[in-house]
């Protein structure tokens, strides 16, 4: 299954800016990158995805390597609402999604 | 635009029973994927169907089955439910698939297996 590595846990302040790191070393060429997030009792979000370059939307930016072996989930200015788990995964070939663990975020007021 | 729906939303079930939980997509939407979330496993996927068809399965026993009709919408079956089958399914749909588009999850079945 696909394998991706992100920080069990992050703290932020609220109103700057965050990063969220992730390592997928086993990508291949053709495989998105997703971002969603879980907030707490309520089913998980579509954050973000993308392929090879840096794609922006209302909720965030997603920051890919040049070798696509991590990324970086950018949440401009953090607000209270933002605090979640965020899951970093991508399908692995046979067009399978696997979430694994993800980061929880909290956001300090 | 309706978001995804799933019915019921909180079932009991005795060991032994089937269940059949039901979701429906978002209009336009063609795939319907289930996943199994709990505290100890995370959210794990079962399987995904689209235009009718079973495109990939989750590593879950045969006893979690599935199927999608000609409106897309999606049901998930359980037989012989066993304690550990306690859960949120969740249910979610995509354009054309998981893979390479959004998905637009339900809120889910909170499944408790006595």
């Amino acid at each position: 299954d696909a394998k991706t590595t992100q920080p069990n846990s992050m703290e932020s302040n609220e109103e700057e800016p965050v990063h969220l790191p992730c390592n997928h070393s086993t990508i291949s060429g053709t495989d998105y990158i997703h971002w969603y997030r879980q907030l707490p009792s309520q089913g998980p979000e579509y954050v973000i995805h993308g392929l090879t370059s840096n794609v922006n939307n209302r909720m965030a930016s997603l920051a890919i390597a040049e070798d696509r072996k991590s990324s970086t989930l950018i949440l401009h200015r953090a607000t209270l609402r933002d605090a979640a788990v965020y899951y970093c995964i991508f399908n692995f070939g046979n067009e399978k999604l696997t979430f694994g663990t993800g980061t929880r975020l909290t956001i300090i007021p | 635009k309706a978001g995804v729906t799933q019915t019921p939303r909180y079932l009991i079930k005795t060991r032994g029973q089937q269940v059949t939980l039901s979701c429906s997509p978002i209009s336009g939407h063609r795939s319907v994927s289930w996943y199994q979330q709990t505290p100890g496993q995370g959210l794990q996927f079962l399987f995904e169907y689209f235009s009718e068809t079973q495109r990939n399965k989750g590593n879950f026993p045969g006893r979690f089955s599935g199927r999608q009709f000609s409106n897309s919408r999606s049901e998930m079956n359980v037989s012989t439910l066993e304690l550990g089958d306690s859960a949120l399914y969740l249910c979610a749909s995509s354009r054309l698939g998981q893979a390479t588009y959004e998905q637009y999850f339900g809120p889910g079945t909170r499944l408790t297996v006595t």
